[in-house]
């Protein structure tokens, strides 16, 4: 089954410690990025990548990075989670043959 | 940046019922795409559809590019249907393929 996998669906951590929220992709898709979803801001762009070890900043980058390593991967990195990265977070990807994003299920984050 | 606009924000309706969700958007766009957002917070691709128009079972969308509008028909509504149903519309700006998304249209759907 064609599909975007993130984990974790849900991660409670503390103000500091690092976390990777993982995102593979089974499509042999070229393009991925990741957003970020809150109350009354919408969801917003992050970073994406154009394909392996080409990475851009999105809408909102401050606090995250990203690595694209392999095709199937684009991992995202909180180096020192804050509060305000609490926050719904959606992986995407898509392929130039232009068929619309896939969206993986979400990763519930908050940061006490 | 381009501005895209959901309505109606809030639509609560009868079980069986018919609903129209308009998308309106502000600039040419690469290509929209109609996603529904369940109540465990997923969000379903719904449509691909740059222009013309789709059918899928009870749902069928239509966007007219040239008018920078897109519609989202749900017939026969169910209570399955409920949750936030959002247009994002894609532009490209330095190979950057960027998703804007609309605010959303809240739908209820009462047994």
């Amino acid at each position: 089954e064609a599909q975007v996998t993130q984990n974790p669906r849900y991660l409670i951590t503390v103000t500091g410690k690092k976390l990777t929220v993982t995102c593979s992709q089974n499509m042999n898709h070229e393009y991925m990025s990741w957003y970020r979803q809150d109350p009354g801001l919408g969801l917003r762009q992050i970073y994406y990548s154009m394909n392996v070890e080409v990475t851009d900043k999105g809408d909102v980058p401050e606090g995250y990075k990203v690595s694209r390593k392999e095709k199937r991967n684009f991992p995202l990195i909180l180096e020192s989670p804050s509060p305000n990265q609490t926050s719904l977070y959606f992986c995407a990807s898509s392929s130039y043959t232009r068929l619309g994003y896939t969206f993986g299920s979400g990763t519930r984050l908050t940061v006490v | 940046g381009i501005q895209v606009e959901q309505s109606p924000p809030d639509l609560i309706l009868q079980e069986g019922a018919n609903s129209t969700l308009r998308c309106n958007f502000s600039d040419s766009v690469n290509n929209l795409q109609w996603f529904h957002q369940n109540p465990w917070g997923q969000l379903i691709n719904l449509f691909y559809i740059p222009s013309g128009t789709k059918q899928n079972g009870r749902l069928s969308a239509t966007t007219v590019a040239t008018e920078r509008y897109s519609l989202l028909y749900i017939s026969s509504s169910q209570t399955t249907d409920s949750g936030v149903y959002f247009c994002a519309v894609e532009t490209t700006n330095f190979g950057n393929e960027k998703l804007t998304f609309g605010t959303g249209t809240r739908l209820t759907i009462i047994p």
